[in-house]
């Protein structure tokens, strides 16, 4: 089975930071990576697929980068609406399998 | 608009069972593999089955393999979940999902169905 290493597992920041979570595949998943928002009692939101498309409707300030083994979203400048936590996802192959998730939480 | 709405949760006994449905609308329910994710009280994210569009193959995740089953009935546009020998850590909300094969990751999702594991 494929492990995805999410990190940090929290962190705290402030509106207008940059922030940027990692998530590492125990093996090659080549860019088979989402990223997912998910905020208090709401179904988890893509906002990245194949490591760094742009999910339609989502604002530019997220980005995703990576292939391999190693992937990064980033968060260019911190807006109260992105308080919440992110996954990641591998689909390479079965199990599927998500990071731990990272809680963004306000400084 | 996309829709995906689960039903079927509710409190049940461990070694009990449980059938949830997704009733889904606003797409070709046909053309798409599904998923089901759940997510117990406070924890992660976790894969527990996917079905192709004609529900001839199916896999799962080692956690349910053997007391799951996942199903679609295309014509009614839903996709289930036969949940059996239910334990403890069965316990979550179990979100339907639809899986977008282009981009290799899901896309849409249900609000979830809480099934809670308790005698």
């Amino acid at each position: 089975d494929i492990q995805m290493t999410q990190s940090p597992f929290s962190l705290s920041a402030s509106v207008g930071d940059r922030v940027t979570i990692t998530c590492r595949a125990s093996q090659d998943i080549r860019n088979h990576l989402a990223w997912y928002q998910q905020k208090p009692g709401k179904a988890p939101q893509r906002l990245i697929y194949l490591a760094s498309n742009l999910q339609s409707g989502v604002p530019s300030r997220f980005s995703g980068s990576g292939s391999g083994s190693e992937f990064t979203l980033t968060i260019s400048s911190l807006l109260p609406e992105d308080f919440a936590t992110y996954y990641c996802l591998q689909h390479n192959s079965y199990p599927v399998t998500f990071g731990g998730g990272t809680k963004v939480e306000i400084k | 608009e996309v829709q995906l709405v689960e039903s079927g949760g509710g409190l049940v006994q461990p070694g009990g069972s449980l059938r949830l449905t997704c009733a889904t609308s606003g797409f070709t329910f046909s053309y798409y593999w599904m998923s089901w994710v759940r997510q117990a009280p406070g924890k992660g994210l976790e894969w527990v089955a996917n079905i192709k569009q004609d529900g001839s193959v199916q896999f799962y995740a080692d956690s349910v393999e053997g007391r799951f089953t996942v199903s679609r009935d295309n014509g009614k546009s839903s996709l289930y979940l036969q949940m059996n020998s239910l334990r403890a850590e069965d316990t979550a909300v179990y979100h339907c999902v639809r899986y977008d094969s282009g981009a290799q990751s899901t896309d849409y999702w249900g609000q979830g169905t809480l099934v809670t594991v308790s005698s």
